[in-house]
């Protein structure tokens, strides 16, 4: 049972245009969240997180929303660029429950030039 | 119905003794992944392994020992454990090796004392 979910498998967007990937979840025990940016043959990278004590986290083109009430969360990126090109995870944790991690699925966002 | 699963989800243990950890997927995928992440939240792809046999192998210490007996299975067999080794470790899956949606395990939080 996925308790993380990106509903989108892909995304196509225009560079410059505003880039927002979404995750869902279903546990409310979750408290803490990330979201992960991975290219080909190579591991996620960390991107950006969240606590569920904020409601937006903000870094550089890098925006992440939490909604705690209905369980979702979305990854803004804008102005996009073609560099951002690849797949992202979002993932869940909790400290209270043993910090295991929930990852999503993947979008795989393609930015054209 | 968990996808991928991961046994121990926790393993305390000594320097120097040797440990297993196991992982089994029932997606029926072809594709399994070891990752290790560190204390800044980096996801390191350790191995892949597509239908039994090893596809990737980055530069991890040959005291990492992958084993898939078969494709619903990846084990990671680690020798003489070092303090350095303390990390979470994932394992994933995916239908091919092309394909960008994997599914995680939850971790498994090794602590080498």
């Amino acid at each position: 049972d996925q308790q993380v979910k990106q509903n989108s498998p892909s995304l196509s967007v225009q560079e410059g245009r505003i880039s927002i990937l979404n995750c869902d979840y279903t546990n409310s025990m979750f408290d803490y969240f990330l979201w992960y940016k991975k290219y080909p043959a190579e591991g996620p990278t960390f991107l950006i997180s969240i606590s569920s004590i904020k409601d937006k986290n903000e870094d550089g083109r890098f925006t992440v929303f939490l909604n705690k009430s209905a369980k979702h969360l979305s990854l803004h990126i804008v102005p996009s660029q073609p560099g951002d090109s690849a797949v992202y995870f979002c993932a869940a944790t909790s400290f209270n429950t043993g910090n295991q991690f929930y990852f999503g699925t993947g979008t795989s966002l393609t930015v054209i030039p | 119905d968990t996808a991928v699963s991961q046994t121990p989800k926790y393993l305390v243990t000594q320097m120097g003794n040797d440990k297993s950890i196991k992982c089994e997927q029932n997606l029926g995928h072809d594709t399994m992944y070891w990752y290790k992440q560190d204390s800044k939240k980096f996801l390191k792809i350790m191995f892949s392994y597509n239908n039994k046999e090893l596809i990737i192998n980055e530069t991890v210490p040959n005291r990492f020992s992958p084993k898939s007996p078969d494709k619903a299975h990846l084990n990671l067999h680690i020798n003489s454990l070092e303090l350095g080794d303390s990390a979470v470790y994932f394992c994933a899956s995916s239908a091919s090796p092309l394909s960008e949606t994997q599914y995680f395990g939850p971790g498994t939080r090794l602590l080498v004392l």
